[in-house]
């Protein structure tokens, strides 16, 4: 099985930057993703890694562990649209299956 | 707009009513997926259909039943809910082959079971 975890709640300051992080146990591993969701609408797909290091798109990065099951999500000069619930989520070896962490609600205040 | 749209937007339901929601997707993908989204809760995987198997989750009620006509729709058809099933209720899409495989949403059907 899967478990993935994540903080719950963050609050950060416009104009600042902020890391969420995700630990997962996985009985196999075949990718990561992270997902931003605003109340009210469908998650959107923000990065995918599968090998270790950081992939950078823009203001976001998202960064892989895999030997130490941890993956980090930055944001860089916070605006406040950025706003929002923050997914992570592990598919499994041999599968396109998602398993989703209960995702964590990111507040940006001026 | 990600391709993927979904009907109604909204379902208020008795527990005796049968309702069907709809999902289609514009995006030529051959695997589509069911997911429930209720607070304080993870995003849980309902059932997949693709052209190579269908997947569902043996924890999902036999009150919930999905239905693929083809690629391009699912259903997902409700009778005698319980209160507890109130929920948002996702469909994605992805493509099957190669290794990245991005799942894309629709907004959502919000379902209130009375």
């Amino acid at each position: 099985g899967q478990n993935i975890d994540q903080p719950t709640e963050m609050t950060a300051t416009e104009g600042a930057i902020v890391q969420i992080n995700c630990t997962y146990q996985t009985s196999g591993f075949n990718g990561l993703f992270w997902y931003q969701q605003h109340a009210g609408e469908a998650p959107t797909f923000l990065s995918y890694n599968v090998l270790d290091g950081l992939e950078e798109k823009g203001r976001f990065s998202s960064f892989l562990s895999r030997s130490k099951g941890y993956s980090y999500l930055l944001l860089k000069e916070l605006q406040m649209k950025d706003s929002a619930s923050y997914l992570c989520a592990v598919r499994g070896a041999g599968s396109y299956q998602l398993t989703f962490g209960k995702g964590t609600k990111l507040s940006v205040i001026p | 707009e990600t391709g993927v749209t979904q009907t109604p937007r909204h379902l208020v339901m008795g527990m005796t009513n049968k309702k069907s929601l709809k999902c289609e997707q514009h995006l030529g993908h051959n695997a589509m997926y069911w997911y429930k989204q209720s607070a304080k809760k993870p995003l849980e995987l309902m059932f997949v259909y693709s052209l190579e198997e269908r997947v569902e989750n043996n924890s999902v009620p036999s009150r919930f039943s999905p239905e693929c006509p083809n690629s391009s729709h699912l259903f997902l058809h409700l009778h005698t809910l319980q209160p507890e099933d109130s929920a948002l209720y996702l469909c994605a899409s992805s493509p099957t082959g190669g290794n990245y495989n991005e799942q894309f949403f629709g907004p959502g059907t919000r379902l209130t079971v009375l």
